[in-house]
């Protein structure tokens, strides 16, 4: 057990439709990072935030954005569903900024119907 | 940016069997980890590694980072082993995000 969590695990949903995706770091952590894993992209880089405040940017869409609350939690919306959406979607955690340790959740899968 | 190879992409082991697998790296890096994706698709932390060697049980793992590449050692292999192996990196210019490779897919048989 990694530390972190994440919900739901899975989640099927229809085209168009909007999710959002929760995270819960490590206790301590301040860096919250969110990775997708399809099969045609392989583990790509979403977002990151440090302390609540975005740090830096991968190839997220548009349609997909994030936030991290004051109790350091993090959420991923995604909006206007497709069906190459359907993915696992991970976060991680880390100590700080800079080339810590990134520990990751469980996952939630995502499918588009 | 960094580009990660691994090698090979697949591998396939009888029970007890020894196994090396190999990540590239393209550029200096701040932070390099191992893990071991499941059948259930959790990713499991192995090594944070930028540099140097680390033991842990039938595991062990060395960074050359001056020759930018990463070895995996796993000795007296088990079928709980089975699973994908991703190296991932970050970079020193961007600190932060991991740069995943494509895996390599181990299975071992009994």
């Amino acid at each position: 057990d990694s530390g972190v969590t994440q919900t739901p695990k899975h989640l099927i949903t229809a085209t168009g439709q909007r999710v959002t995706l929760r995270c819960s770091p490590r206790s301590g952590d301040l860096s919250v990072y969110w990775y997708q894993q399809s099969l045609d992209q392989g583990l790509q880089f979403l977002i990151q935030y440090y302390n609540g405040e975005e740090r830096a940017k991968g190839n997220i869409l548009e349609r997909f954005s994030a936030q991290q609350f004051p109790d350091l939690h993090s959420e991923l919306n995604l909006s206007s569903l497709e069906l190459g959406d359907s993915a696992l979607y991970f976060c991680a955690s880390s100590e700080g900024q800079g080339g810590y340790e990134q520990y990751f959740g469980p996952g939630t899968r995502l499918t588009v119907t | 940016g960094i580009q990660v190879e691994q090698s090979p992409p697949d591998l396939i082991l009888q029970e007890g069997a020894n196994s090396t697998l190999r990540c590239n790296f393209s550029d200096s890096v701040n932070n390099l980890q191992w893990f071991h994706q499941n059948p259930w698709g959790q990713l499991i932390n192995l090594f944070y590694i930028p540099s140097g060697t680390k033991q842990n049980g039938r595991l062990s793992a060395t960074t050359v980072a001056t020759e930018r590449y990463s070895l995996l050692y796993i000795s007296s292999s088990q079928t709980t082993d089975s699973g994908v192996y991703f190296c991932a990196v970050s970079g020193t210019y961007n600190t932060d995000k991991l740069i995943f490779g494509t895996g390599t897919r181990l299975q071992v048989f009994p």
